[in-house]
């Protein structure tokens, strides 16, 4: 069974940071890009960023470029969002999805993002 | 970027009625487009991938149509755990924009 299980989220002070992580089992991680979408409270899906199956190829967000980095670890099955500079419009829920066919085929349930003062 | 536009915002349908949902691209994305469910407090699950491709065990009452700028989601006949919002996302190009969702309510 595909599982994909986010940590990391918490509350955080503007201009903190944190590193969120999605530990994945059930498949052949190594062989799947993959992308983290954000959800802040009670608004729409927001895509952030995206990570090719060996780490080589990223893309950003044009609103997180520059402060936030995808990065992963295909020996421990883990993919990584470390988040810097936050603001407060970084509040949302973040997820990790997996790549299928340039959509996201499985989801975790999310990590929540609190950035306040 | 671009711009995903669902319409209409809310729908209000009887249990086993067919619901018909619209999206919207700003500029073709030939046919890379999905849909999502999102119920409360859950994650979003892949419906449609490829405009018109069922997802794994997704039940063939939903359909997906359409290419270019102007996509359909069909639910032939809701059934009480359909009422949920429904999501449209380009996977044409980056970033890979949502719609604004359409929530389908009981009515």
């Amino acid at each position: 069974e595909v599982q994909l299980v986010e940590s990391g989220g918490g509350l955080v002070q503007p201009g903190g940071s944190l590193r969120l992580s999605c530990a994945a089992s059930g498949f052949t991680f190594s062989d799947y890009w993959m992308h983290w979408v954000r959800q802040a409270p009670g608004k729409g899906l927001v895509w952030v960023s995206r990570i090719s199956n060996d780490g080589s190829y990223t893309k950003y967000a044009d609103s997180v470029e520059g402060r936030f980095t995808i990065s992963r670890d295909n020996a421990k099955n883990t993919l990584y969002l470390q988040v810097n500079s936050l603001r407060a419009e970084d509040t949302a829920i973040y997820y990790c999805a997996r790549d299928f066919n340039s959509a996201g085929d499985y989801w975790g349930q999310g990590t929540l993002v609190t950035v306040s003062s | 970027e671009i711009v995903m536009t669902q319409s209409p915002a809310t729908l209000s349908v009887s249990p086993g009625e067919r619901a018909t949902l619209s999206c919207r691209a700003s500029q073709s994305v030939s046919s890379n487009l999905a849909w999502y469910q999102q119920k409360p407090g859950q994650a979003p699950r892949l419906l449609i991938f490829g405009a018109s491709n069922r997802a794994t065990g997704i039940p063939a009452r939903f359909s997906g149509s359409g290419s270019g700028t102007e996509f359909t989601l069909t639910i032939s006949s809701l059934q009480s755990e359909d009422f949920a919002v429904y999501y449209c996302q380009q996977c044409n190009s980056w970033p890979q924009t949502f719609g604004q969702g359409t929530k389908v309510e009981i009515k």
